[in-house]
């Protein structure tokens, strides 16, 4: 499985636009870049995922280069909820029946009010 | 629809023991899948369901441990003689087929976990 690279950890300043980075220059053509987070004492999240193209939904964007090696998942205005471990996920969606989700250790987002 | 559930929250047993959790996926989910965090590090795969069938199970899954989805709805996470080494959060996750028109089949939507702790 292709793997990933992220920050063990960030801060952001509450409402302020945070860039979450994530390096993955092995990935395939298959492979569909997705993001999870984990609020404290919970199970994750799905955040958002994408494929080549820019996407927005209505917790966050995810640019992704254009050689696809690299992506960002953008927070537009963080709130103090948005504090958690962010996981940035590689997922070869017909590439077997499981689908299952392989984390590594994900980027510790601290807030600052 | 009040998505996935597992129970209990919190368990603490005494080394040997054997323990059962529960996972109630979100309702006509047929993929049904469980997972194991420990402090620190991201959640890692134990094994997958679809409707009732186990289709895999990682190596992390010992023979100690057993996983059912009876009728393909609930299912069941026993381990059985426990060890220290064991103490985690287990975390059940549950996704709709392919293509279903709510969603394309990429999410996982995840429980609250089931803390166990190995005295």
């Amino acid at each position: 499985d292709a793997k990933t690279t992220q920050p063990n950890s960030m801060e952001s300043n509450e409402e302020e636009p945070v860039h979450l980075p994530c390096n993955h220059s092995t990935i395939s053509g298959t492979d569909y870049i997705h993001w999870y987070r984990q609020l404290p004492s919970q199970g994750p999240e799905y955040v958002i995922h994408g494929l080549t193209s820019n996407v927005n939904n209505r917790m966050a964007s995810l640019a992704i280069a254009e050689d696809r090696k690299s992506s960002t998942l953008i927070l537009h205005r963080a709130t103090l909820r948005d504090a958690a471990v962010y996981y940035c996920i590689l997922r070869a969606i017909y590439g077997g029946a499981t689908n299952k989700l392989i984390f590594g250790t994900g980027t510790l987002l601290a807030v600052q009010p | 629809d009040t998505g996935v559930s597992q129970d209990p929250r919190h368990k603490i047993t005494k080394r040997g023991q054997n323990v059962t959790f529960r996972c109630d996926p979100i309702s006509e989910h047929n993929r049904l899948y469980w997972y194991r965090q420990t402090l620190g590090q991201g959640p890692e795969f134990l094994t997958y369901f679809q409707n009732e069938a186990q289709l895999e199970k990682s190596r992390l899954l010992s023979d100690r441990f057993s996983a059912e989805r009876p009728k393909g709805s609930f299912s069941t996470l026993e381990i059985q003689r426990t060890e220290q080494g064991d103490s985690a959060m287990y975390l059940c996750a549950s996704s709709p087929r392919v293509g279903d028109r709510t969603s394309p089949g990429y999410e996982q939507y995840f429980g609250p976990g089931t803390r166990l702790t190995v005295t």
